[in-house]
């Protein structure tokens, strides 16, 4: 039972190129969520999925940073013009239900270097 | 708003020493309490977590925890390390029964040296 993958591990844009970041939730799990671990920092929540649906995007920034989890396919964490601030770890996690009733498997993280 | 506090930020320690990395946390309302690990370039795995009940929480690879609501802590113990152990600990909090919004603390680096 393969966990959740995230691709790339490694991606290196310059400035105001555009990131995509793909995560596979494990099998049967139908909620995404996006965490993003800066330097020196613990992760912060960006924002939660499911099918076709955002839940929450509180954790966001306004600009500039979208994702979807289309019905299709692995959810993407789309970054536009990126600056070198977004230089970070970001994690996917998945959940089977409602978040209270099961932990977050979190994938490996892909590691986004802005140069 | 919840906040988490790791108290040291790195924690150096010997093969099979006993080790306690603290954590912290302020809220105002019930909340949930989590520890993961992470090795070096991997994701998160969970080691233990409290939602009620008992306040010693026993979790994998002989980590355990204990929920203290009047101090507002909840530590991680090992009675004895291995150089396996080698990695980041992260607290975390999520509001009891409503939130999916896990807020991290920072992490302490534990290192087991022989």
């Amino acid at each position: 039972n393969a966990g959740v993958m995230q691709n790339p591990r490694h991606l290196v844009r310059r400035r105001g190129q555009e990131a995509r970041l793909r995560c596979s939730p494990m099998k049967g799990h139908s909620h995404v969520y996006w965490y993003r671990q800066l330097p020196e920092e613990g992760l912060k929540f960006m924002v939660y999925l499911q099918k076709e649906n955002i839940i929450d995007e509180s954790g966001m920034p306004k600009e500039r940073f979208s994702a979807e989890f289309p019905k299709e396919g692995p959810s993407i964490l789309r970054i536009q013009q990126v600056v070198r601030g977004d230089s970070a770890a970001y994690f996917c996690a998945s959940s089977p239900l409602g978040f209270y009733n099961s932990p977050l498997h979190f994938g490996n993280g892909t590691r986004l270097t802005v140069t | 708003a919840q906040s988490v506090t790791q108290l040291d930020s790195q924690v150096p320690v010997f093969e099979e020493a006993p080790v306690e990395l603290r954590c912290n946390y302020s809220s105002s309302v019930s909340v949930y309490l989590f520890w993961y690990v992470q090795y070096p370039n991997q994701g998160l795995q969970l080691l233990l977590k409290y939602l009620s009940g008992s306040t010693l929480v026993k979790g994998i690879n002989g980590f355990e925890a204990e929920f203290n609501k009047s101090q507002t802590s909840f530590h991680l113990r090992k009675p004895s390390v291995h150089i396996s152990d080698t990695a980041e600990y992260f607290c975390a909090v999520s509001l009891g029964g409503s939130n999916y919004k896990l807020t991290f603390g920072k992490g302490t680096l534990l290192t087991v040296n022989p």
